[in-house]
């Protein structure tokens, strides 16, 4: 059965890096989100994508980060300047239609 | 406002005791519910959605528009079920994002 991957699955960088947080989803899904969990709180919405553009975001979805699709089949989440707070899970997620959400394993970021 | 309110942070019960997870919502439009389940290390998999009225691993969950409540049941609780258990509720429009509770945490004991 098709899955949802993520890389990395530990992400380790210094305050002010950036870094980006990677997603093949579903092939033939097209909606994409990206969720965050930090340590001990909810699954948190980030973002949506749909048809090479941004849907929906959330005002945790400040100016640092950004997302794409470079090519047909990645679907990358970037945070321009870490800071100690994006440390977190962060979860990619793909649908087709009004269907279910498939979630990947999760990237663990710190940020030190 | 919308939002998904698991009460329990911990569920613990003993193999073949009943279970019952707690999910109440807070929502304006239509609602749409999901459980997820997360077992140790693992990614988050969708448990069962209400509008499929189906029962998986013997979970079964029933939409309460009266309570806004989604709880999930199961009869008689495996040790396999141990796991972390996510209540979701479906926003509507363009996006289709997803609003999770907090999690219990169920254990089931020997």
């Amino acid at each position: 059965e098709p899955e949802v991957t993520q890389t990395p699955s530990h992400q380790v960088t210094q305050m002010g890096q950036e870094v980006i947080l990677r997603c093949v989803p579903i092939s033939n899904h097209l909606y994409f989100y990206w969720y965050r969990q930090i340590l001990g709180q909810k699954v948190e919405f980030l973002v949506s994508f749909y048809n090479n553009e941004i849907s929906e975001k959330s005002e945790i979805f400040d100016d640092q980060f950004s997302v794409e699709r470079p090519d047909g089949s990645n679907f990358t989440l970037k945070i321009r300047s870490t800071k100690l707070e994006d440390s977190a899970m962060y979860f990619c997620a793909s649908r087709i239609g009004s269907d279910t959400q498939y979630f990947g394993p999760g990237t663990r970021l710190t940020v030190l | 406002a919308q939002r998904v309110t698991q009460p329990e942070k911990l569920l613990s019960v003993f193999k073949g005791a009943p279970v019952e997870l707690k999910c109440n919502y807070s929502y304006s439009g239509s609602p749409e519910l999901f459980w997820y389940v997360q077992y140790s290390r693992q990614r988050l998999q969708l448990l069962l959605r209400h509008i499929s009225r189906e029962s998986i691993k013997g979970f079964t969950a029933d939409l309460n528009k009266g309570e806004t409540s989604f709880h999930l049941k199961k009869p008689f609780a495996q040790e396999e079920d141990s796991a972390m258990y996510y209540c979701a509720l479906k926003v509507g429009g363009a996006t289709n994002k997803l609003i999770f509770g907090t999690g219990t945490l169920l254990a089931v004991q020997p």
